[in-house]
């Protein structure tokens, strides 16, 4: 297993479209974490999965976003109607309940144009 | 307010010195404590992990120390090489919410190593 797995790694999109980011947690961790980070800053939670089951989202997370672990393994994380704002790097992480191997991925870069 | 602030934002250093980064928070209850390594582009990595009743740990030429009394850490680099050349983000974990045990994240000191 080589890790957290995000694809794409760099989106380009002009406003007003859809995009869609998929994230392949580590194989045997059950939690899967979102986040989206803006130049500068660290880190901001949008949500998270324990299985497939949702069990908190971010205020962050407007109607606009939606996100989906249908089996319990990966993940996709869906913005519709894209604004400039979104653009940011978004951040998928696993771990083993709340234990300590929590690992990221590197991410995806959105873009807005 | 749950909140972890990084002392300095930005740092420069010449290869082979030395440096320390600062990181106070305010987060309860207190679960533990993480530093990453963040390089441009990429995700966080993490560097090092320590729950309250640990106030030190090293790796590498990595070392932070934590005092859960102060609620302070730092993060020691020695012998610093380019490959250091990163941001460096302090990282609380507590604040239980829904189960979740919150990973509370500073905004990251910005660590530039010279040759």
């Amino acid at each position: 297993d080589t890790g957290v797995s995000q694809d794409p790694r760099h989106k380009i999109t002009k406003r007003g479209q859809n995009v869609t980011f998929r994230c392949d947690p580590i194989s045997e961790h059950n939690r899967l974490y979102w986040y989206r980070q803006t130049l500068g800053q660290g880190p901001e939670f949008l949500t998270y999965f324990q299985n497939e089951a949702q069990l908190e989202k971010s205020r962050l997370l407007s109607d606009r976003f939606s996100a989906e672990r249908p089996k319990g393994s990966f993940s996709t994380l869906e913005i519709q109607r894209t604004e400039q704002g979104d653009s940011a790097m978004y951040l998928c992480a696993s771990s083993w309940g709340t234990g300590m191997g929590y690992t990221f991925g590197s991410g995806t870069r959105l873009t807005v144009v | 307010k749950n909140q972890v602030e990084q002392s300095p934002q930005s740092l420069i250093i010449l290869e082979g010195k030395n440096c320390t980064l600062q990181c106070n928070y305010t987060v309860s209850p207190f679960s533990n404590l993480r530093w990453y390594k963040q390089d441009t582009g990429r995700g966080p990595v993490s560097l090092t992990i320590m729950t309250f009743s640990e106030n030190t740990k090293s790796n590498g030429r990595y070392t932070a120390t934590l005092d859960a009394d102060t609620k302070q850490s730092s993060l020691h680099i020695t012998a610093s090489q380019l490959s250091d050349s990163a941001s460096y983000i302090c990282v609380v974990s507590g604040g239980v919410s829904g189960g979740y045990n919150k990973l509370i994240f500073g905004a990251g000191t910005r660590l530039a190593v010279h040759p």
